[in-house]
């Protein structure tokens, strides 16, 4: 049981530059969250998909899209990457419930030069 | 709007004393809350969370916390530390007028001495 699958888990980008960061849940969870994590400043919400077909802003939505390809599949798009996004990305996902815990992967470090 | 202060960002303590990672809450609404644990280069796992069933809340790995309504408090204890302890702890809050999305507080930084 994988749980929370991210890829890459490394990348650095050229200023400008896009890419795509990749996460699958294979927990049957409804709702995926990105956040991004930064020395001093906790998880920052970016996005985050309620359910299947569904999505909305986070604390920190500018520069990035998303995309909930399926039930299984939440992906970050990066159009065209700036050094304020260098950061460390996390996938989430959770059932639907504030009572309920999140499963995340295991990152992916990005740096942009 | 929810939110999470988690006070001291480094805490340091020899292996065998009492861990003592401290959150304070703000919510309108009855909270849900959460400790989560990050060891390097991982992701977040749960170490306990708070549903309103019991106040006093054990998790994995020895640690406890209990839920004090009157100081919006929600701090996490181990009596005696061990140096696998050695991590980083978020504090997290969700409500339900919020579709479940948690916010997280800054982190502690846990060092346990020999």
């Amino acid at each position: 049981n994988a749980g929370v699958t991210q890829t890459p888990k490394f990348q650095v980008l050229k200023t400008g530059q896009s890419m795509t960061l990749q996460c699958a849940q294979d927990m049957n969870h409804n709702s995926m969250y990105w956040y991004r994590q930064d020395p001093g400043m906790g998880l920052r919400l970016i996005y985050y998909s309620a359910s299947e077909g569904t999505t909305d802003k986070g604390e920190v939505p500018n520069g990035y899209n998303v995309s909930r390809l399926n039930k299984r599949e939440f992906s970050l798009r990066l159009e065209s990457a700036a050094p304020s996004q260098t950061s460390v990305y996390f996938c989430a996902s959770s059932e639907q419930g504030a009572f309920t815990e999140a499963f995340f992967g295991q990152g992916t470090r990005l740096t942009v030069v | 709007a929810q939110s999470v202060t988690q006070l001291g960002s480094h805490v340091s303590v020899s292996e065998g004393a009492l861990v003592l990672l401290r959150c304070n809450y703000s919510s309108s609404v009855p909270p849900y809350l959460f400790w989560y644990v990050q060891y390097p280069n991982q992701g977040l796992q749960l170490l306990l969370k708070y549903t309103s069933a019991a106040t006093l809340v054990k998790g994995i790995n020895g640690f406890e916390a209990e839920f004090k309504k009157s100081e919006t408090s929600f701090h996490l204890t181990k009596p005696s530390a061990h140096m696998s302890d050695a991590a980083e702890y978020f504090c997290a809050v969700s409500v339900n007028t919020n579709a479940g999305k948690s916010t997280f507080g800054d982190g502690t930084t846990l060092t346990v001495k020999p």
